[in-house]
């Protein structure tokens, strides 16, 4: 079965603290992995895209790591703003389908405190 | 802003009500999806359009109905609803479909109140 896990559920940092976010997945076969930033009451917005090739990618001060071989995927946040408080979804497509199906983990919420 | 509009962006509405939502994508996009999203779950998929033709009805209850007129509109019928389908009801546009190759861009969502 297709899951996409992550963890912690919640998470709370203060404002110019880093921190990593988890994301495990058990999608097969795999075709990319996004981690979306979703403030509150708002869409999500795709921050970084990796293939199966890619091991890091960054915007900024987030930079997304992905092992395919352990199928885990990390998003780590440098220096953290009062701006980054969201939710951050891992979302992972298979090459199999072709309806554009992702699966979608339930999110990390972050809380940055001043 | 992402190209992807919704509205409204709030709605509540009686169990015996009759409304839609409505969503416009301005990217020139072929692929629009409707989700939903409830608390501390993961999104699911609703429906899925290329090129005006649906593709996917995802065990969505009939009491939801989708209408795609042209590639850049999409809305979404809502009939006799339970207090169970107050979520947010977010549109997505993506270039094609493929194999979630392509990004898909999401609209800010409608958030439901069914009472």
């Amino acid at each position: 079965k297709n899951q996409v896990e992550q963890s912690p559920q919640s998470l709370i940092i203060l404002e110019g603290k880093n921190c990593t976010l988890q994301c495990n997945y058990t999608v097969s076969p795999f075709s990319n992995l996004r981690w979306y930033k979703q403030d509150t009451g708002r869409g999500p917005v795709s921050l970084t895209i990796m293939t199966f090739s890619e091991n890091t990618k960054s915007n900024g001060r987030y930079t997304a790591t992905l092992d395919a071989d352990t199928k885990q995927s990390s998003l780590h946040i440098t220096a953290s703003q009062l701006s980054d408080s969201a939710s951050y979804i891992c979302v992972v497509s298979d090459r199999g389908s072709t309806l554009g199906r992702l699966y979608f983990g339930r999110g990390t919420q972050l809380t940055v405190w001043p | 802003e992402t190209g992807v509009t919704q509205t409204p962006r709030h709605l509540v509405m009686g169990m015996t009500n009759k409304k839609s939502l409505k969503c416009e994508q301005h990217l020139g996009h072929n692929a629009m999806y409707w989700y939903k999203q409830s608390a501390k779950k993961p999104l699911e998929l609703m429906f899925v359009y290329s090129l005006e033709e649906r593709v996917e009805n995802n065990s969505v209850p009939s009491r939801f109905s989708p209408e795609c007129p042209n590639s850049s509109h999409l809305f979404l019928h809502l009939h006799t609803l339970q207090p169970e389908d107050s979520a947010l009801y977010l549109c997505a546009s993506s270039q094609d479909l493929a194999g979630g190759r392509w990004e898909q861009f999401f609209g800010p969502g409608t958030r439901l109140t069914v009472l």
